[in-house]
């Protein structure tokens, strides 16, 4: 089917309020993992779900951002209290493996503007 | 935890051939490496996949030495599309410490 989606493509939003985004999942992908990525920087890892087992949430940045998996599929990362500093493009990807390291496909990301 | 150095850019010109290593000195044994490109405002793509020594597909080779401390991702006659920002990717499924290298910029010129 289609590849991995995320939704919105693009928010802007003022400091101190709270963001939602969210993500699809390629069709039978168990596992998906969130990335942040600043302007002209590389990839931040942030959280990685694999099925329905509980994430490890070490690498989120800060008490502010929190992400779930619901039924092992579409997924959504929320910021409260949004900071400047958390403007970047998330991303999101899907893989199907469940041994080794599968590749990951990736979807658009979506481009977060904090005012 | 496995840590990934790249080079930061690097240069060529169409047809020729390009090689981009990675260093991963404390690469764990359960990890495997993958290779990525990204275009301006898209995510990344995956270009290949390896373990240990040398792995082809259609677009690129991956060479792993023993050690598996570095690889190298070879391009084979690259065109002006390939111009993209490439990296070096160190994990394991069950491992959730993904690092993804800085990246290298290679910028191929006519």
């Amino acid at each position: 089917g289609a590849g991995v989606s995320q939704s919105p493509s693009n928010k802007v939003t003022e400091k101190g309020k709270d963001v939602e985004l969210r993500c699809d999942p390629i069709s039978g992908h168990t596992a998906l993992y969130w990335y942040r990525q600043s302007l002209g920087q590389g990839l931040e890892f942030l959280i990685y779900f694999q099925g329905n087992s509980a994430p490890d949430k070490s690498g989120l940045p800060s008490d502010r951002f929190s992400a779930e998996r619901t039924g092992g599929s579409v997924s959504t990362l929320t910021i409260q209290r949004t900071q400047q500093e958390d403007s970047a493009v998330y991303l999101c990807a899907s893989s199907a493996t469940t041994s080794g390291l599968g590749a990951q496909y990736f979807g658009p990301g979506t481009r977060l503007l904090v005012l | 935890l496995a840590k990934t150095t790249q080079p930061i850019s690097m240069d060529s010109y169409e047809g020729q051939e390009v090689n981009i290593t990675c260093s991963h000195n404390n690469i764990a044994t359960n990890d495997y490496i993958t290779w990525y490109q990204q275009f301006p405002s898209q995510g990344p793509r995956f270009i290949i996949q390896g373990y240990k020594t040398k792995v082809t597909n259609e677009v690129a080779s991956l060479f792993i030495p023993a050690d598996r401390k570095s690889s190298t991702l070879s391009l084979p006659r690259v065109s002006l599309s390939d111009t993209a920002v490439y990296y070096c990717l160190v994990g394991a499924y069950n491992n959730n410490d993904m690092r993804f290298g800085a990246g290298t910029r290679l910028t191929v010129k006519p």
